[in-house]
């Protein structure tokens, strides 16, 4: 079946690591995106990527890098300049209306 | 830029009643707008979608919403809730200027659903 795959469910971060989120689609879409989600705000765009090899920052881009070497992925890196990395992160890939496909997600804790 | 308003972050209806959720939209060009459910630690599902075809949309599990370009509104209807339909609601319009495709959520409506 066709889909997003976020991997891990769960991850626990200490403090000052850099930790990666894991990102893979088959749905052979060109535009993939990374929403972070937190109680009560919705979700916010921290980076997207309409092609491969190219990139764009979101409106929450500081202390977060991504890369996009393949059309089926596309890693966020959660630095240890984010100082408030908890949250919940999903992974999108959008089609040809733009409706977006989301994938199960990523709780990201600190420890 | 787009922008989405959903109007109460929380809704509680009894099982059998109608479910209105809403949403207002601000766009400078003609907009596509979403309806996604969300339930507990899991990804958004798509319920449905306005693509400038028809203004009244249905989508899946008996919810439809109708675009009203005069009152920039595309609210989201049940007409008898169930328990399963307790979820968060999220509205989405997708920008056109600048970001190919990506999309502005609201806020979020939290649907809780009584017996």
């Amino acid at each position: 079946d066709g889909g997003i795959t976020q991997s891990p469910k769960y991850l626990f971060r200490k403090e000052g690591q850099n930790v990666t989120l894991s990102c893979e689609q088959n749905l052979n879409h060109d535009a993939m995106y990374w929403y972070r989600q937190d109680p009560g705000q919705g979700l916010r765009l921290i980076y997207y990527s309409q092609i491969v090899n190219d990139f764009q920052k979101g409106d929450i881009a500081e202390g977060y890098s991504v890369s996009r070497e393949k059309k089926e992925s596309f890693p966020l890196t959660v630095t240890s300049a984010q100082k408030n990395p908890t949250a919940f992160y999903l992974c999108a890939s959008t089609g040809a209306f733009a409706e977006a496909f989301f994938g199960q997600g990523t709780r990201l804790t600190v420890v | 830029a787009q922008s989405v308003t959903q109007l109460g972050s929380h809704v509680s209806v009894s099982e059998g009643a109608l479910v209105l959720l809403r949403c207002n939209y601000s766009s400078s060009v003609p907009p596509y707008l979403f309806w996604y459910v969300q339930y507990p630690n899991q990804g958004l599902q798509l319920l449905l979608k306005y693509t400038s075809a028809a203004t009244l949309v249905k989508g899946i599990n008996g919810f439809e919403a109708e675009f009203k370009k005069s009152e920039t509104s595309f609210h989201l209807t049940k007409p008898s809730a169930h328990m399963s339909d307790a979820a968060e609601y999220f509205c989405a319009v997708r920008g056109t200027t600048g970001g190919g495709n990506k999309l502005t959520f609201g806020t979020g409506t939290q649907l809780k659903v009584e017996l």
